[in-house]
């Protein structure tokens, strides 16, 4: 049961453009939710959280919106930049549960010249 | 947040025998996890390594097939025994700091022959 989905395996922008990176999940349980980028042969490095208690958090060029009822968030990045190709990772827990995460499957993006 | 580096970086291993993977962080925490991330998967974790207590193993994990030490603060090891080509994957520690967030460590490829 995949509790965390990713549905766009991959994603191409242009340079510049917006890149939105979407994210469901079924647990309503979850109430505290990363983005982590990751590039081939390293580890996943964290980019942004939010809080249930939160619709919107924005850091630099990252927002990440969440909507509860529809349990759904996504990640924005404005402007791309051709360094932020690599593969995008949601992940979610619950407070309290000694900071288990759940990942997506991933979304590998590719910003393009 | 603090570093954390993994050895092997990579490894190639017959069928039947078994690997121990190193996990050091360059600072002392509390918890610290391991994960598996199969050829195109998502990241799953594999148990969480708590120092002075036995680690805890997810649902489909066991520690005859893990065993994992944690012998102090800073370090841990995952061992991987009687390796099948379907533990072929990349193996991630991580640990964690403020609300949840996880900082993982470069990760280490092993492919079983």
């Amino acid at each position: 049961d995949q509790q965390v989905k990713q549905n766009s395996p991959s994603l191409s922008v242009q340079e510049g453009r917006i890149s939105i990176l979407n994210c469901d999940y079924t647990n309503s349980m979850f109430d505290y939710f990363l983005w982590y980028k990751k590039y081939p042969a390293e580890g996943p490095t964290f980019l942004i959280s939010i809080s249930s208690i939160k619709d919107k958090n924005e850091d630099g060029r990252f927002t990440v919106f969440l909507n509860k009822s529809a349990k759904h968030l996504s990640l924005h990045i404005v402007p791309s930049q051709p360094g932020d190709s690599a593969v995008y990772f949601c992940a979610a827990t619950i407070s309290g549960t000694a900071s288990k995460l759940t990942f997506g499957t991933g979304t590998r993006l590719q910003v393009t010249l | 947040s603090a570093v954390i580096s993994q050895k092997p970086s990579r490894d190639i291993c017959q069928r039947g025998t078994s690997l121990t993977i190193q996990c050091q962080v360059d600072s002392q925490v509390t918890m610290m996890f391991w994960y598996r991330q199969q050829p195109g998967q998502s990241l799953t974790l594999i148990a969480t390594a708590n120092q002075g207590s036995e680690a805890t193993y997810e649902s489909g994990f066991v520690i005859d097939k893990f065993p994992i030490s944690r012998p102090n603060l800073t370090f841990s090891t995952l061992t991987v025994s009687n390796m099948s080509p379907e533990d072929s994957s990349i193996y991630l520690c991580s640990s964690t700091w403020g609300l949840g967030e996880q900082f993982f460590g470069p990760g280490t490829r092993l492919t079983v022959l």
